[in-house]
């Protein structure tokens, strides 16, 4: 089975500041990877997915943007972070389109 | 270590049954437990979040109940629909940094 790896496991950073999240996945080769995010006492928030190396989908307009530079490396950033961007971030990979997904521990990400 | 174990791995019922789902934690020192579904092919929905401080939730059909000191959280379905059917995942959120521990999950598969 799949391994997803995320770091760090909290994040407090100042409004204005840039975010960078990682995601690695062991165990398998060529996921398709996913970030989402749960905002506090929301569900979970699609916010891109990718299908292979440098091929990203976006779902929703915002502040952030997603990078896929290895075949299981995922990575999540911002230039510039809003207050709205606080909220819980997770990772998850899947070895088919049919299968199963797989989450990580997730980031705790406060922006004050 | 935390660690999370959902039973059982795999149940199909006849349509109409109520049915429980069991999900058990072996560190009590939790911040809330969360259960999740995931329907083939798609990312997750989040059901219920109990806190470490609360007993049950409740939503719909649902019922989550969650025991600290026995290590353990129960999901109740009532009167099962097929569009019940789905993997349900138990979370449970460390008190120390945040991130998610998940169980495998049960496969549930409602019979018309």
């Amino acid at each position: 089975s799949q391994t997803i790896h995320q770091w760090p496991a909290t994040l407090v950073q100042p409004v204005g500041s840039p975010l960078s999240l990682e995601c690695t996945v062991e165990g398998t080769s060529n996921p398709n990877l996913y970030w989402y995010r749960q905002a506090a006492g929301r569900g979970l928030q699609l916010l891109f997915y990718s299908v292979g190396i440098g091929q990203i989908s976006s779902e929703v307009p915002q502040n952030l943007s997603a990078s896929r530079p290895q075949d299981r490396q995922f990575i999540l950033s911002s230039k510039k972070l809003l207050l709205s961007d606080s909220g819980f971030y997770l990772c998850a990979g899947q070895r088919d389109s049919q299968e199963t997904q797989y989450f990580g521990p997730g980031t705790r990400l406060l922006v004050l | 270590k935390q660690e999370v174990t959902q039973i059982p791995a795999a149940l199909s019922v006849p349509e109409g049954e109520n049915l429980v789902l069991n999900c058990s934690f072996t560190d009590s020192a939790i911040y809330n437990l969360q259960w999740f579904r995931q329907d083939p092919g798609k990312g997750l929905t989040s059901l219920l979040l109990i806190q470490s401080s609360q007993r049950e939730q409740t939503s719909g059909r649902l019922n989550a109940s969650l025991d600290k000191s026995s290590g353990r959280s129960t999901l109740y379905i009532a009167a099962s629909q097929p569009g019940d059917s789905a993997t349900y995942l138990c979370a449970v959120e460390r008190d120390s940094n945040y991130q998610l521990i998940w169980g495998a999950g049960t496969k549930l598969i409602i019979k018309p």
